[in-house]
């Protein structure tokens, strides 16, 4: 059963700071990694995700995967107030018995 | 945007009651997902299905049961509601293909007491 670990627990930053978050997973033959984003009563949001080795950037977004570590981080340059959510990393297990594992989440709050 | 829209949004059962928890999604997408999640252990996979009158086991299964009886809808039933399974439930649905992203509702919110 693919584990999937996410630090920090929480974090807090300043408004427009760089944010950084991290992501271990046990299986290296997982066929995508994911990031999601939930806020407080809803339900989680996809925002990017990266399928090979290297990084990906989309706007504010960056993901770095390295499948020889394990390891997936996001970044996100410029945070905003409105970026305080939860995040939650995701790792999709294709074949015969596809699905999507999460980790526990990371908490931002990004103080103005 | 895809539209995935759960029922009840809250709900307040007995212990030893039934639960039905409902779930349409109008994306047209074969795989459906229940998980729960509960403050400590994020968001964990209870059953989910490729298509409709299929489901499969997720990684906590016991005492849950899923039912798809067509595309659009997918079930969770408790048949034997416990306090353990209070907790906020969603339902999600994705195409499917490698790395399909899921598009989630908005929640069930269960206690049982």
């Amino acid at each position: 059963q693919e584990k999937v670990q996410q630090s920090p627990e929480s974090l807090i930053v300043p408004e427009g700071a760089m944010v950084s978050l991290n992501c271990s997973f046990s299986d290296s033959a997982s066929q995508s990694i994911w990031w999601y984003q939930q806020h407080p009563g809803k339900g989680p949001k996809a925002l990017i995700s990266i399928f090979s080795n290297g990084n990906k950037k989309e706007g504010r977004l960056t993901v770095y995967l390295n499948r020889a570590s394990l390891h997936v981080s996001l970044h996100i340059k410029d945070s905003q107030p409105s970026d305080s959510a939860v995040y939650l990393c995701a790792v999709y297990s294709g074949g015969s018995n596809a699905k999507l594992t999460f980790g526990k989440g990371t908490k931002l709050s990004v103080k103005s | 945007e895809a539209a995935v829209t759960q029922s009840p949004r809250n709900k307040v059962a007995v212990t030893g009651g039934k639960v039905t928890l409902s779930c349409n999604q109008t994306n047209n997408h074969n795989n459906m997902y229940w998980y729960r999640q509960d403050t400590g252990h994020g968001l964990r996979l209870i059953h989910y299905s490729y298509g409709a009158g299929s489901t499969e086991k997720g990684d906590i299964p016991d005492g849950y049961k899923a039912s798809r009886p067509s595309q659009e809808n997918f079930s969770l039933i408790l048949e034997l509601a416990t306090p353990s399974q209070t907790s906020v439930y969603f339902c999600a649905s994705g195409a499917r293909n490698s790395g399909n992203t899921l598009y989630f509702g908005e929640g069930s919110r269960l206690i049982v007491v």
